[in-house]
């Protein structure tokens, strides 16, 4: 596809259970970044990755929250033991060059979770 | 550390009228500044950035930004809101190699 593609668009959990989210990036493009948009909130950012690395995983809000992608292309968010307030719009963006400062970055239509 | 700051959550226009959302930045070193809006039910998509080149920068959708850093600000104009302006818009910050930091956005309101 010509975008950046997350799915599923929605995913409804219970308490406790584990989720994954899913971001396909843009082909060819190296840097990959999750968000969180909680509601009336701004972007809060959650991880980076630099091909498959993750150079920068300080937004992650606690261990329960990890991400990895693989073959430089898919990116899974997976959250543990999800809480009430996991829940969100996860965003997820890539952007072509190798993160910086100058790039710009190309949105997916995000995932929004409910937790109940 | 760097921050942004966006005045108002909500800003409400009559069709036609001028935008401005306003922008404050925070940074340690010379700032790389964006624009990206968010329509409803869409993802973000960039407007317009800031990359030391000129500071009057012009973006889509007959948008443009003007970045001056004795006031450490970079808002965003548009001269005649239109109702398809009416989205979310967000301010962001970028310092350091691999962070892009947003402001909390500005929901924007076109009256007709």
């Amino acid at each position: 596809g010509a975008g950046v593609s997350q799915s599923p668009s929605n995913k409804v959990t219970e308490k406790g259970k584990d989720v994954e989210l899913r971001c396909d990036p843009i082909s060819g493009h190296t840097a990959l970044y999750w968000y969180r948009q909680s509601l009336g909130q701004g972007l809060e950012f959650l991880i980076y990755f630099q091909g498959n690395s993750a150079p920068d995983k300080s937004g992650l809000p606690s261990d329960r929250f990890s991400a990895e992608r693989t073959g430089g292309s898919v990116s899974t968010l997976t959250i543990q033991r999800t809480q009430q307030e996991d829940s969100a719009v996860y965003l997820c963006a890539s952007s072509l060059r190798t993160g910086g400062r100058t790039d710009t970055q190309y949105f997916g239509p995000g995932t929004r979770l409910t937790v109940l | 550390a760097q921050s942004v700051t966006q005045l108002g959550s909500h800003v409400s226009v009559s069709e036609g009228a001028l935008v401005l959302l306003r922008c404050n930045y925070s940074s340690s070193v010379p700032p790389y500044l964006f624009w990206y809006v968010q329509y409803p039910n869409q993802g973000l998509q960039l407007l317009l950035k800031y990359t030391s080149a000129a500071t009057l920068v012009k973006g889509i959708n007959g948008f443009e930004a003007e970045f001056k850093k004795s006031e450490t600000s970079f808002h965003l104009t548009k001269p005649s809101a239109h109702m398809s302006d009416a989205a979310e818009y967000f301010c962001a910050v970028s310092d350091t190699r691999d962070k892009v930091i947003f402001g909390p956005g500005t929901s924007l309101s076109v009256i007709p």
